[in-house]
Order: C-alpha cells, then sequence, then structure tokens
C-alpha cells in the first residue's frame, strides 16, 4: 500500500497566518490526491481534490499544489473556523490510504 | 436535501457480526461510487471500502478483506456493510461517503464530497 506522510503532525498558527501543510507519497501518485478537513465530533469535508481543484462552496483562501509524491495545501489567511484537523488521501491506487493528520490549533 | 445517515451499529463480541446501512437522500443514488471510511476512537481517518454504481466492483482495505463485504441496493437507495469476525481493531466510527467522481483532462478522480455522521462500533467483551 501507498504510504502518505504529512508533515508537520501538529501546528500552531494565529488568525491571518499564512499556513502550509505538506503530504508526501511513498510512490508517485500523478496528481491522484485529495485534502479533508476534520473538525471534533465531525464528519470530514472536501476541501481539494485531483491536488488542486477545490470543491464547491470552499472558500478561496484554500489551494492545493503539487503532482508525483510532494503536495502542499495552503491556507492562505488562516480564520478562526479553520483551526481543525487536515488530512490527505491518494486515489491512485487501491487501497485508498489516508496521511495521519495535521491537527491545526490555535496560537 | 443531500444526505447520508448510517445506522446498524453497536455493541459487538470480538468474533461477532454487524450489518452497517446507509440511507441515501437528495440525490440520484445509482449515480455514484459509495465508500465506506472509519475512524478508531482518537485516531486518523482509515480508507474500509467502496463500490461503483452498478454493484460490480469493488474493493478492499487489506485487512478486511474476506470478512466485510461491501453491497448496495439502487432500488432502496441503500449502501451497506456487512461485518463478519470482528476484532477489538475494527472498532471505530464508521462513516459512508458519496463519491462524486469528478473528471478533469480525461480523468477521474476520488472526491468524497458527502459524508453521513457515522455509527459507532464497538468490538469488545
Amino acid at each position: 500500500a501507498i504510504q502518505m506522510t504529512q508533515s508537520p503532525t501538529s501546528l500552531s498558527a494565529s488568525v491571518g497566518d499564512r499556513v502550509t501543510i505538506t503530504c508526501r507519497a511513498s510512490q508517485g501518485i500523478r496528481n491522484d490526491l485529495g485534502w479533508y478537513q476534520q473538525k471534533p465530533g465531525k464528519a470530514p469535508r472536501l476541501l481539494i481534490y485531483a491536488a488542486s481543484s477545490i470543491q464547491s462552496g470552499v472558500p478561496s483562501r484554500f489551494s492545493g499544489s503539487g503532482s508525483d509524491t510532494d503536495f502542499t495545501l495552503t491556507i492562505s489567511s488562516l480564520q478562526p473556523e479553520d483551526f481543525a484537523t487536515y488530512y490527505c488521501l491518494q486515489d491512485y491506487n487501491y487501497p485508498r490510504t489516508f496521511g495521519q493528520g495535521t491537527k491545526l490549533e490555535i496560537k | 436535501e443531500v444526505q447520508l445517515v448510517e445506522s446498524g451499529g453497536g455493541l459487538v463480541q470480538p468474533g461477532g457480526s454487524l450489518r452497517l446501512s446507509c440511507s441515501a437522500s437528495g440525490f440520484t443514488f445509482s449515480g455514484n461510487w459509495m465508500t465506506w471510511v472509519r475512524q478508531a476512537p482518537g485516531k486518523g481517518l482509515e480508507w474500509v471500502a467502496n463500490i461503483n454504481q452498478e454493484g460490480s466492483d469493488k474493493n478492499y482495505l487489506d485487512s478486511v478483506k474476506g470478512r466485510f463485504t461491501i453491497s448496495r441496493d439502487n432500488a432502496k437507495n441503500s449502501l451497506y456493510l456487512q461485518m463478519n469476525s470482528l476484532r477489538a481493531e475494527d472498532t471505530a466510527m464508521y462513516y459512508c461517503a458519496r463519491d462524486s467522481s469528478p473528471q478533469r483532462s480525461g480523468s477521474f478522480f476520488d472526491a468524497f464530497d458527502i459524508w453521513g455522521q457515522g455509527t459507532t462500533v464497538t468490538v469488545s467483551s
């Protein structure tokens, strides 16, 4: 199975900060990658698919980039509602695999 | 309203069975791949299985192959996960999700755009 490694595992930031989360695949996955946000006690929410395509309804401060093995999720200006855990997910092959998650906390 | 509602979770002894259901409404259920994702307490997300629109193509996480079976009934707008030979490590919140399968540059991608609220499975004696 393809291993997805996110960094950092946790991150403290302030409202208004620019934040970048990275996801590295153990082998090339083209651009077959999505990003999800999860808040405590809630189901995940789709943010990005195909590495850089933003899901309808997601604020434009979220963006994704990358291909092959290295990917990033960027939040251009953190808002209070963005403090959550973020996961990448590869859909290059089966089984699909998630990264271990990045917890974004308020500084 | 577009929604997914899971049911069927509960407490079961190791080696036991459970059948999870996911009821869909507000969209054309038969038009989408569907997926099960789980989350153990305090842990990250784990993809479990998916199924195509007709129910003819199914894929599984290695650790559940031979024990779990995903299925669907398009006439009832329902997705199922039959779980047998349950183990303590199967304890988790189980979510069903719709895959909108968007196409970009001729390729289809996974995009789990609608999620249920989850149903809890606890495997313990």
